[in-house]
């Protein structure tokens, strides 16, 4: 069965700082990986997804994220964090058939 | 486009009541997902519908839970007998099935269960 990894249920990091928020994968074959943030009492957000191309994905707000076959990775980051920022973010692989798993999430804290 | 619509926002019942959530997706989004999520936790697949079609539930789904998509527009899901165990967030989502946002999901706000 086809999962994702959050190691860090909580990334506390300075305005203004890059900000990394990792993720690993576990899949059967080629894998379709989101990235999508919760703010409080809203639904989730997608920010971006990798399907196939290039390894850098770009997304919304400012984020990317890296697809890293051989370590099964796909983090997610941003040069420059901004306060707003703070919220919880999922990474999410798309198993067969179109239904989405979803990791524990990690909690961004951005200190001002 | 007013995005993935869910009523009620807040749903308070006691055990062994009956509830009913509906879920409006975006307009020509043909396909309707609904998750699960409690505290601390990721969302939770339940099932999914393309168009009236309801084409995967999860074990999660019991025999408790019912889904409908009668007209493949709006959705419904039922949670009869509740039990405390059923509080939690239900989420919908909905995705087209092509264009550019072909394979990206979009959320609803939830509606949040309380079983006293």
């Amino acid at each position: 069965a086809q999962s994702v990894a959050q190691p860090e249920d909580q990334v506390n990091v300075a305005e203004g700082n890059p900000l990394t928020v990792k993720c690993t994968y576990s899949v059967s074959g080629n894998p379709y990986l989101f990235w999508y943030v919760q703010y409080p009492n809203r639904g989730l957000q997608f920010l971006l997804k990798y399907i196939t191309g290039d390894n850098l994905v770009k997304g919304s707000y400012g984020f990317e994220a890296e697809f890293n076959k051989s370590q099964t990775s796909f983090h997610l980051k941003k040069p420059s964090a901004l306060v707003s920022d703070s919220a919880l973010y999922f990474c999410a692989v798309r198993e067969q058939g179109d239904k989405i798993i979803f990791g524990k999430g990690t909690r961004l804290h951005i200190l001002p | 486009d007013t995005g993935v619509s869910q009523d009620p926002r807040h749903k308070i019942t006691k055990r062994g009541q009956n509830v009913t959530f509906r879920c409006d997706p975006i307009s020509e989004h043909n396909r309707l997902y609904w998750y699960r999520q409690t505290l601390g936790q990721g969302p939770e697949f339940l099932t999914y519908f393309q168009n009236e079609a309801q084409l995967e539930k999860s074990r999660l789904l019991s025999d408790r839970f019912s889904a409908e998509r009668p007209k493949g527009s709006f959705s419904t899901l039922e949670i009869q007998r509740t039990e405390q165990g059923d509080s939690a967030m239900y989420l919908c989502a909905s995705s087209p099935t092509g264009g550019i946002a072909k394979n990206i999901q979009y959320f609803g706000a939830g509606t949040r269960l309380s079983v006293l």
